[in-house]
């Protein structure tokens, strides 16, 4: 029963280039979260979709983050003309059906702006 | 705005003895408790929740306590391991209250359990 799973593991941009984080949903799972964590802080909610639809991007950066989650494929997160404040580690966490359950995490995606 | 608070950034148990992280919060929304364990580059991995209707919730070797009119939980690991050292979250959704389940993380304990 594979987990939660988010890829590239680890991304390198330079200053002004774009980053896409790509997650794929625990099986049966249509509730996708991102997270963020920077250093020496804790996780940080970015935004809740579901299949095709945005839900709660309260905790997005208004400017250069988008998200998706097609009906098809993973979810992304874009993150357009990196800065080097975008350096973090990306956690997509989801869970089953309803809301109010535990949200599983994927190992991460760890993010460095040179 | 904190709402969800782990006071002690680090803690050390001998091995075999009790671990005790704390976590208080201030949204009497919150609805749902979860506590987290990360070692360093994996992702937060589940250990066990409570929901606001109940105080206690055992798992094996960890129980989390409740005390709502005090904004508190707490994680009791016992007896404690070597392998149990690692970062601990603690978490809080108000997702049962109508919201969408977003969780609001502590900034975490850093446990080490010498042998």
């Amino acid at each position: 029963n594979a987990g939660v799973m988010q890829n590239p593991r680890h991304l390198v941009r330079r200053r002004g280039q774009e980053a896409r984080l790509r997650c794929s949903p625990m099986k049966g799972h249509s509730h996708v979260y991102w997270y963020r964590q920077l250093p020496e802080e804790g996780l940080k909610f970015m935004v809740y979709l579901q299949k095709e639809n945005i839900i709660d991007e309260s905790g997005m950066p208004k400017e250069r983050f988008s998200a998706e989650f097609p009906k098809e494929g993973p979810s992304i997160l874009r993150i357009q003309q990196v800065v080097r404040g975008d350096s973090a580690a990306y956690f997509c966490a989801s869970s089953p059906q309803s809301l109010g359950e535990t949200q599983y995490f994927g190992p991460g995606t760890r993010l460095l702006v040179l | 705005d904190q709402q969800v608070k782990q006071n002690s950034p680090s803690l050390s148990v001998q091995e075999g003895r009790i671990s005790i992280l704390n976590c208080d919060y201030t949204n009497s929304m919150f609805d749902y408790f979860l506590w987290y364990k990360k070692y360093p580059a994996e992702g937060p991995t589940f250990l066990i929740s409570i929901s606001s209707i109940k105080d206690k919730n055992e798992d094996g070797r960890f129980t989390v306590f409740l005390n709502k009119s005090a904004k508190h939980l707490s994680l009791h690991i016992v007896p404690s391991q070597p392998g149990d050292s690692a970062v601990y979250f603690c978490a809080a959704s108000a997702g049962r209250s109508g919201n969408t389940g977003k969780l609001i993380f502590g900034q975490g304990t850093t446990l080490q359990v010498k042998p």
